[in-house]
């Protein structure tokens, strides 16, 4: 059974670009959430998206957003790329809508310059 | 979601078992304790989980204490692969989301 796929794994971008990074769930999982990890925040939840739909948001500007499609692939997007955005984006998905246990992504690392 | 403390790190001699203790004075009555790792450029590991009576799987046993306020992880025969962030997080079981809080966790350095 594959796990959790990330896309792409490192990726570097200008300040004031755009990004949008993808997140393929365990085969029937429907719950993907994803965190932002640095060394100064830890990790953080952003927001978790069921059935397409988002169940939950982290304290996060509206420049992070993302979606979920019909066969739970996930995508986020960071618009109007700052400095501090710099991290590693995790990705996690779970089976169902009640948390027995989430299996991570290895995460896409974003660079901002 | 109850809020976790942790030991910031602590090492460990390979082969012995490691004891990782988590503070969580106010769990509620429907908040699991959940254990993950995080090894080194790669994401969270699920670890185990439990509510209120020991559990053991294949990779550790979870003590919690009969008032639920404070758990202990044991990885029985810890191996220098075990060398992580261990991260101890208390969250209520329902179907308002799968949202996990981290706190700083705990780094473990198993020596030779």
């Amino acid at each position: 059974k594959a796990g959790v796929t990330q896309t792409p794994r490192y990726l570097i971008k200008t300040r004031g670009q755009q990004v949008t990074l993808s997140c393929s769930p365990i085969s029937g999982h429907r719950s993907v959430s994803w965190y932002q990890q640095t060394p100064g925040q830890g990790l953080q939840f952003l927001f978790e998206y069921f059935s397409e739909t988002q169940r939950n948001k982290g304290n996060f500007p509206g420049r992070f957003s993302g979606r979920q499609f019909s066969n739970s692939r996930s995508e986020m997007n960071v618009s109007t790329l700052e400095l501090g955005d710099s991290a590693l984006y995790l990705c996690a998905s779970s089976w169902g809508q009640d948390l027995t246990e989430a299996f991570f992504g290895q995460g896409t690392r974003l660079t901002v310059v | 979601d109850a809020k976790t403390t942790q030991p910031t790190s602590m090492d460990c001699a390979e082969g012995r078992a490691a004891n990782l203790p988590c503070n969580h004075s106010t769990i509620s009555g429907n908040e699991y304790v959940y254990w993950y790792r995080q090894i080194h450029s790669q994401g969270p590991q699920y670890i185990i989980h439990g509510l209120k009576n020991n559990e053991t799987n294949e990779m550790a046993s979870l003590i919690i204490t009969e008032d639920r306020k404070s758990s202990t992880l044991i990885l029985p025969h810890a191996t220098l692969r075990d060398t992580a962030v261990y991260y101890c997080i208390v969250r209520v079981h329902k179907a308002a989301g799968n949202k996990l809080t981290f706190g700083g966790g705990t780094r473990v350095l198993v020596k030779p």
